[in-house]
């Protein structure tokens, strides 16, 4: 089975530019999560979709959003991008059925460079 | 709120060694744990996980009891590898939620 996959691999942007990432969960997954991974603040969560409709939210500014489609594929874009969005951009499938055995796959993130 | 506190790193060893990284965790109920590990360059890729308390998960060598009483969740190695070489996360995913809460994560390097 494919696992998630994530483009594109890197990205380099100016201030003030939007950006939009993209994610593929793994095959009969219906929930796709993303979370922000710095130095300073390490592993934040950004937001999760479920059946095209976002469940669940982080503390993120109103810059940071996403969709998702039939397919469970989905996209996160940042507008107005600051230096402070350099990161790396984790996306993580899971089934979404939040049993105790859910778990959520990695793909391998892409990595925005803001100058 | 749910947080996880793991080891201060970096943390140097030699192969063969033995390996233990601690992590702690707060949470209300009864959590999902899980132990993932990222190498350079790359995403999270799961370790291990425990859904109880007392099991123990395991993979690849590597060990980790779910304790309540202790709210811990601490990571072990008979043997290491100088391929172990990587960053390990300690998560939690609270009762019915999607969200993982991570620690801090604790750079692992092992010398041949």
């Amino acid at each position: 089975k494919a696992g998630v996959t994530q483009t594109p691999r890197y990205l380099i942007k100016t201030r003030g530019q939007q950006v939009t990432l993209s994610c593929s969960p793994i095959s009969g997954h219906r929930s796709v999560s993303w979370y922000q991974q710095t130095p300073g603040q390490g592993l934040q969560f950004l937001f999760e979709y479920f059946s095209e409709t976002q469940r669940n939210k982080g503390n993120f500014p109103g810059r940071f959003s996403g969709r998702q489609f039939s397919n469970s594929r989905s996209e996160m874009n940042v507008s107005t991008l600051e230096l402070g969005d350099s990161a790396l951009y984790l996306c993580a499938s899971s089934l979404g059925n939040g049993g105790a055995e859910e778990t959520q796959y990695f793909g391998p993130g892409t990595r925005l460079l803001v100058l | 709120g749910d947080s996880v506190t793991q080891m201060e790193g970096p943390v140097t060893l030699s192969e063969e060694a033995f390996l233990t990284i601690n992590c702690t965790y707060t949470a209300t109920g009864y959590p999902s744990l899980f132990w993932y590990v990222q190498y350079p360059g790359e995403g999270l890729q799961l370790l291990l996980k425990a859904t109880k308390a007392d099991d123990k998960g395991s993979n690849k060598g590597f060990e980790a009891t779910y304790r309540k009483e202790t709210t811990s969740f601490h990571l072990e190695k008979g043997s290491v590898q100088v391929s172990d070489s990587a960053v390990y996360f300690c998560a939690l995913r609270a009762q019915g939620a999607q969200k993982l809460v991570f620690g801090q994560g604790t750079r692992l390097t092992i010398n041949p």
